[in-house]
């Protein structure tokens, strides 16, 4: 998990509200992803960044949106409109946006609709 | 879209046995990675293999790909406790700049 950290490790939300989950990395790396991971079905992507001020939609982008205001900081914000947003959700990083490279993960962030 | 594809068995082994665990895919890759994830934690990169080779090792390591079969087998040697995780592959397609991530398949070893 070095270099990238995720906060909170728990959060929990009623319906109808926003939330936004951090993710932070100190790795100076260009590219940044948000995952959803949902139990059986692996990791989909939700959103990628390749340079600061830019972002593309993954598979699963409704319902999200995000921010790379600064290259070390993807935050995504899950709104009212995601009708079942509770998840595991991860952050990562590489070096750069190339599909060469490996990437490096935060710790997560579960995510509980209550 | 999903590429990688794990062969969805569980796998339950004792300690110091060997485990084999295989991916799938359906389009044509530029590279193919292996990656662990321990119970409720962040993914861990294991190993890259490119489209261009065959065999590649790390440790207790194996990988192995066949692009003509659109496969990959990772091979944990000597197993331990420590190695009970999901593992997951992923692949990197030509000018697209994501990696596709498989369903995981989860490995128990047995102490």
């Amino acid at each position: 998990d070095g270099g990238i950290t995720q906060s909170p490790k728990y959060l929990f939300r009623k319906e109808g509200q926003n939330v936004t989950l951090s993710c932070e990395q100190n790795l100076n790396h260009d590219a940044m992803y948000w995952y959803r991971q949902d139990p059986g079905q692996g990791l989909r992507l939700i959103y990628y960044s390749q340079i600061v001020n830019d972002f593309q939609k993954g598979d699963i982008a409704e319902g999200y949106s995000v921010s790379r205001e600064k290259k070390e900081s993807f935050p995504l914000t899950v709104t009212s409109a995601q009708k079942n947003p509770t998840a595991f959700y991860l952050c990562a990083s590489s070096p750069l946006a190339g599909v060469n490279n490996e990437q490096f993960f935060g710790p997560g962030t579960r995510l509980t609709v209550l | 879209s999903q590429q990688g594809e794990e062969d969805p068995q569980a796998l339950s082994i004792q300690e110091g046995e060997n485990a084999t665990m295989n991916c799938s895919y359906k389009t044509s890759i530029n590279n193919l990675q292996w990656y662990r994830q321990n119970s409720g934690r962040g993914l861990v990169h294991l190993i890259l293999i490119r489209s261009n080779e065959r065999e590649k090792h790390s440790g207790r390591l194996r990988v192995t790909l066949d692009t003509s079969k659109k496969s990959s087998s990772l091979l944990i040697t000597a197993s331990r406790a420590a190695d009970t995780a999901s593992y997951f592959c992923a692949t990197g397609v030509y000018g697209n700049n994501r990696l596709a991530f498989g369903k995981g398949n989860q490995v128990v070893v047995i102490p």
